[in-house]
């Protein structure tokens, strides 16, 4: 079946502009996930949703990072006011919950923001 | 806390020679999920396997396989017989377990092995 998918898979964008990542996790996948890989820092996590749960923010590096997940399924990823430091692979996950021993997270390709 | 470290940043070995990832861990947790990823050149991080803390069994996988030993606060991958296609970098990741039907959380990673397996 078809997988996460992410886009745009690459977004050149101006410092001080806002953009937009979107995800879209497997069908039916209950958790959603937001990490975000650079050279400096490794894989760091962003953010995570589950279910109808409040959102684990605890990643978010600023105030200038928020995401949203509607219905249960697409997920946005918006940066505002956009760093260099911003640059990095923006990687959204998924997971299905099925009790004990079924939790693994399978990735998108991820969006490269490069911010000039 | 939860920390995870890779030591070895780099491993270079030549077609099929055996070689060992090693995964070190730290958590307060009693509960959580290890895992190890592979990340190709194309970039995508493609699952591996997952195992329970409260599961200590060793796993094979045709040519791939994990010793999990929780005395220790180790889970290393081997590859037996390494080929050119499993030149990539590697991620070994933990994940709490939360609440009584052992929800997984946010994934901690090391900082990876690349591995490199020439001719």
């Amino acid at each position: 079946g078809a997988g996460v998918s992410q886009s745009p898979s690459n977004k050149v964008t101006e410092k001080g502009k806002d953009v937009e990542l979107r995800c879209d996790p497997i069908s039916g996948h209950t958790a959603l996930y937001w990490y975000r890989q650079s050279l400096g820092q490794g894989l760091e996590f962003l953010i995570y949703f589950q279910g109808n749960s409040a959102p684990d923010k605890s990643g978010l590096p600023s105030d200038r990072f928020s995401a949203e997940r509607t219905g249960g399924s697409v997920s946005t990823l918006t940066i505002q006011r956009t760093q260099q430091e911003d640059s990095a692979v923006y990687l959204c996950a998924s997971s299905l919950d099925r009790g004990w021993g079924s939790y693994e997270q399978y990735f998108g390709p991820g969006t490269r923001l490069t911010v000039t | 806390a939860q920390k995870v470290t890779q030591a070895q940043t780099e491993i270079s070995v030549v077609e099929k020679e055996d070689v060992t990832l090693d995964c070190v861990y730290e958590t307060r947790d009693t509960t959580y999920y290890l895992f190890w990823y592979k990340q190709p050149p194309s970039g995508e991080l493609v699952f591996l396997i997952r195992r329970n803390s409260f599961d200590e069994q060793n796993e094979i996988s045709g040519r791939y396989s994990w010793n999990f030993q929780k005395s220790t606060s180790s889970f290393n991958f081997t590859i037996t017989a390494s080929q050119v296609v499993d030149s990539a970098v590697y991620f070994c990741a933990l994940s709490e377990a939360l609440g009584s039907a052992g929800t997984a959380s946010k994934l901690t990673f090391g900082t990876g092995t690349r591995l490199q397996v020439t001719l």
